[in-house]
């Protein structure tokens, strides 16, 4: 079965810093990656997806970038984290199909704070 | 544009009787939905899924229901339990292209003993 490993679980960073979060697959070769900011109070944004290696979708414009140097590894960077930046982040994959629907496999999250 | 509407942002329910969840979207493309289930600090888990061509889906103790002309869908759970208080999601998506999944706001339930 898949299994999605984020890291760090929580971060405090300061305005202006630089930031990267990893994401790692196991389980399943070549899935979609997909990372996902829950905003407070908000539902989860598509920020980033990528369907391959160096293959990267980006769904808002904003102040981050997602890199994919390997099939299994999906990394979420900022240059110059914003106060807006701050939010619940989280890597997603692919999973098997459920009658043609493309069910989506969680890490835990990384819970950033700029400060 | 919020393609998918969940509106109302909690709900509390007593236990062992049925929590009903529900969604409206916009977008006529969307050829399955799913509903997954979220813990605070913890990723979300897949719940349930239902197909566009179907009006129904169970699974145990939740059932959806798809209603197409009305572009409306709901989560029965029945009957609730303390364990399925969390945040629900709604989510659309289409079988094409990179298989976006498109999340509502999500409705927090509260199961009360």
């Amino acid at each position: 079965s898949q299994t999605i490993h984020q890291w760090p679980a929580t971060l405090v960073q300061p305005v202006g810093s630089p930031l990267s979060l990893e994401c790692t697959v196991e389980g399943t070769s070549n899935p979609n990656l997909y990372w996902y900011r829950q905003a407070a109070g908000r539902g989860l944004q598509l920020l980033f997806y990528s369907v391959g290696i160096g293959q990267i979708s980006s769904e808002v414009p904003q102040n981050l970038s997602a890199s994919r140097p390997q099939d299994r590894q999906f990394i979420l960077s900022s240059k110059k984290l914003l106060l807006s930046d701050s939010g619940f982040y989280l890597c997603a994959g692919n999973k098997a199909r459920s009658s043609g629907a493309n069910v989506l496999t969680f890490g835990a999250g990384s819970r950033l704070t700029v400060l | 544009d919020q393609q998918v509407k969940q509106n109302s942002p909690s709900l509390s329910v007593q236990e062992g009787r049925i929590s009903i969840l529900n969604c409206d979207y916009t977008n006529s493309m969307f050829d399955y939905f799913l509903w997954y289930k979220k813990y605070p600090a913890e990723g979300p888990t897949f719940l349930i899924s239902i197909s566009s061509i179907k009006d129904k889906n169970e699974d145990g103790r939740f059932t959806v229901f798809l209603n197409k002309s009305a572009k409306h869908l709901s989560l029965h759970i029945v009957p609730s339990q303390p364990g399925d208080s969390a945040v629900y999601f709604c989510v659309g998506g289409e079988i094409q292209g990179a298989q976006k999944l498109v999340f509502g706001q999500g409705t927090r339930l509260t199961i009360n003993p």
